[in-house]
């Protein structure tokens, strides 16, 4: 079975640009989470989504927006970059049903200039 | 507030020499405990899950252990593969929240 994959696995941008990452999750996985991952701070979680519905939000600003389609590809968008959003960036799926851990992808490494 | 601290933040180790890594949480009704490895530049790798207190899980040479308050990851005999960023988190039993808090880690090298 493929694991969780997220493109693009780079990205370079400028301050107040934004920017759209993608996820495509395990199959038959159906819940997708986000975290942000900087040396400083470590993981942290930005939000989750089931059935193209956010069920959970971590403490970042607005600019932080994410989406879920019906086939359970999530993208997340960060508007206005700011030098401290660079960072690796996560995406995680799990099954709905029995355990509750969760596969990471890659991640996406965001470098903000 | 949901804490997890992991100690020590790194550690190196000869090849063959045993040791255990610490994960300390205070959370609000525990769901689970994760273990996850990490190598540089990549996504954090699941390793084990741990539910209730006394609960042991084993692969290869790693074993998980919980206690009310801490978590242990015992290596035993370690080899140079091995070595990884061991990150620990912690799932809290809220109604909707599914979200995992995170540990900083704690970087392992073993030495040949």
């Amino acid at each position: 079975k493929a694991g969780v994959t997220q493109t693009p696995r780079y990205l370079i941008k400028t301050r107040g640009q934004q920017v759209t990452l993608s996820c495509s999750p395990i199959s038959g996985h159906r819940s997708v989470s986000w975290y942000q991952q900087t040396p400083g701070q470590g993981l942290q979680f930005l939000f989750e989504y089931f059935s193209e519905t956010q069920r959970n939000k971590g403490n970042f600003p607005g600019r932080f927006s994410g989406r879920q389609f019906s086939n359970s590809r999530s993208e997340m968008n960060v508007s206005t970059l700011e030098l401290g959003d660079s960072a690796l960036y996560l995406c995680a799926s799990r099954p709905l049903t029995g355990a509750y851990e969760q596969y990471f992808g890659p991640g996406t490494r965001l470098t903000v200039t | 507030e949901d804490q997890v601290t992991q100690s020590p933040e790194a550690l190196r180790l000869q090849e063959g020499e045993s040791s255990s890594l610490n994960c300390s949480y205070t959370v609000s009704g525990l769901r689970g405990l994760f273990w996850y490895r990490q190598d540089p530049g990549k996504g954090p790798e699941f390793l084990f899950t741990l539910y209730s207190a006394g609960e042991e899980k084993e692969k290869e040479r790693l074993k998980a252990t919980l206690t009310k308050k801490e978590s242990f990851l015992h290596i035993t005999a370690p080899k140079p593969e091995d070595s990884a960023t061991y990150l620990c988190a912690v799932q809290a039993d809220q109604t909707g929240a599914n979200n995992l808090f995170f540990g900083t880690g704690t970087r392992l090298t073993v030495i040949p």
